[in-house]
């Protein structure tokens, strides 16, 4: 399997653009999480989905932030208007299901994300 | 709500040598499961191990193991024969409960010299 799949890897843009973040979940997973690194917060949960239902997104920070998944293969997430303090690693993991914490989640490569 | 700490920001170690890194949670669900999750400098988080709550036995995967002690809410990875490779980041996390998603510590920056 080709694992999660992210893109794209880097992105550089100036603040007040509009920032699409995509992943592509391991086939057959049924949980998909977006986190977010950061020096100072380190690793936190943003959203996540269960068969592409949002379950939890209490850590979106706020309304700029929105997040989709339109199927069972891909995520969208999507930040508009963009500020510097958005800047951070965007992970996407996915997992073949809850079951109490039993499956494993597997992580991206993670999008790098710098705003000017 | 869950927590996790880690109290060693940095640790290094020769190589061949031995490592522990610590790790305390806390939790008041009576199941959950705790992971110890790598970072290297490429970014990738890589499973290293889990462990069952519910299991005594403390998980091991080749050069790595843990000391799992329940009711102290302890959970310290142990790194054999330490690697070049093994220099990274290292985060303990946890998953419980109906909530799915890992809560992770601060991590500790381990550093394998030659």
């Amino acid at each position: 399997d080709a694992g999660v799949i992210q893109s794209p890897r880097h992105e550089v843009t100036e603040m007040g653009q509009e920032v699409t973040l995509r992943c592509k979940p391991i086939s057959g997973h049924d949980y998909l999480f977006w986190y977010r690194q950061t020096m100072m917060r380190g690793l936190e949960l943003l959203i996540y989905f269960n068969n592409n239902v949002p379950i939890d997104d209490s850590g979106m920070p706020e309304d700029r932030f929105s997040a989709k998944m339109p199927n069972a293969s891909f995520s969208t997430l999507k930040i508009q208007p963009s500020e510097p303090r958005d800047s951070a690693v965007y992970f996407c993991a996915s997992s073949p299901g809850l079951a109490g914490g039993r499956e494993t989640q597997y992580f991206g490569p993670g999008t790098r994300l710098l705003v000017l | 709500a869950q927590t996790v700490t880690q109290s060693q920001p940095e640790m290094s170690v020769q190589e061949a040598e031995t490592v522990t890194l610590s790790c305390t949670y806390d939790t008041s669900e009576s199941n959950y499961y705790l992971f110890w999750y790598k970072q290297p400098p490429s970014r990738q988080m890589i499973l290293v191990i889990r462990q069952e709550a519910y299991k005594q036995q403390n998980a091991t995967e080749n050069r790595f193991s843990v000391n799992f002690q329940k009711a102290a809410k302890s959970f310290s990875l142990k790194i054999s024969d330490s690697q070049l490779g093994d220099t990274a980041m290292y985060f303990c996390a946890i998953v419980g409960g109906s909530q799915g998603n890992l809560i992770f510590g601060k991590g500790t920056k381990l550093s394998v010299k030659p």
